[in-house]
């Protein structure tokens, strides 16, 4: 079975571009989330989706970061403009929960982004 | 409260020896603490999970140790192997919350 499959696993990029980070989820998973990770902040919850809904962004850093959910098989993770600092590796992951916590985490393979 | 401290952030063990990695927490209505290993160019993977109502949960080498009272557990691996050597992530949840990771421990064992 494929995993969750995200794209694309390297970006770099230039200060003030515009960054699509992109995720398809274990089909009939129906839970979605957006991580982040550093080394300073290690994983960090940006977003989570139910049923294509969004329903916790509280983890998003600021209003350049956006997220969507148009149908149960895709996601998008934006950043307008970038900065040095968004830096990290994205993951997203899939769950069959209803929740955040009462199911595993399936994890995609990163996306590796480098904002010069 | 929300945090989930975890340590040491790097560990070195040799071929045979006992890995063992701790984490802490503040908030008692978790209910839910997952251990998941992670290497180098790939996602994070859930290893094993254990809920507060047992102390203790084994899987083959992995056993996780759990202290309600002093709000701590721990990843034993018994034998550590090369193959064992990654990034561990203790996390904690409670009810319909997100998962709350610990920042990670790189483990290395010594061939």
């Amino acid at each position: 079975d494929a995993g969750v499959i995200q794209s694309p696993r390297h970006e770099v990029t230039e200060m003030g571009q515009e960054v699509t980070l992109r995720c398809k989820p274990i089909s009939g998973h129906n839970s979605l989330f957006w991580y982040r990770q550093t080394m300073m902040r290690g994983l960090e919850l940006l977003i989570y989706f139910n049923n294509n809904v969004p329903i916790d962004d509280s983890g998003m850093p600021e209003d350049r970061f956006s997220a969507k959910m148009p149908n149960a098989s895709f996601s998008t993770l934006k950043i307008q403009p970038s900065e040095p600092r968004d830096s990290a590796v994205y993951f997203c992951a899939s769950s069959l929960a209803q929740t955040a916590n009462t199911g595993e985490l399936f994890f995609g393979e990163g996306s590796r982004l480098t904002v010069l | 409260q929300q945090q989930v401290k975890q340590s040491p952030q790097s560990l070195i063990v040799q071929k045979g020896g006992i890995s063992i990695i701790n984490c802490a927490y503040e908030n008692t209505a978790f209910d839910y603490f997952p251990w998941y290993q992670q290497f180098p160019g790939k996602g994070p993977a859930l290893l094993i999970a254990i809920r507060p109502d047992v102390s203790e949960k084994k899987e083959g080498r992995f056993t996780i140790s759990f202290n309600k009272s002093a709000k701590q557990f721990s990843l034993h691996i018994m034998d550590s192997q090369p193959g064992d050597s990654a990034t561990y992530f203790c996390a904690a949840s409670r009810g319909n919350d997100k998962i709350i990771f610990g920042k990670g421990t790189r483990l290395h064992i010594l061939p």
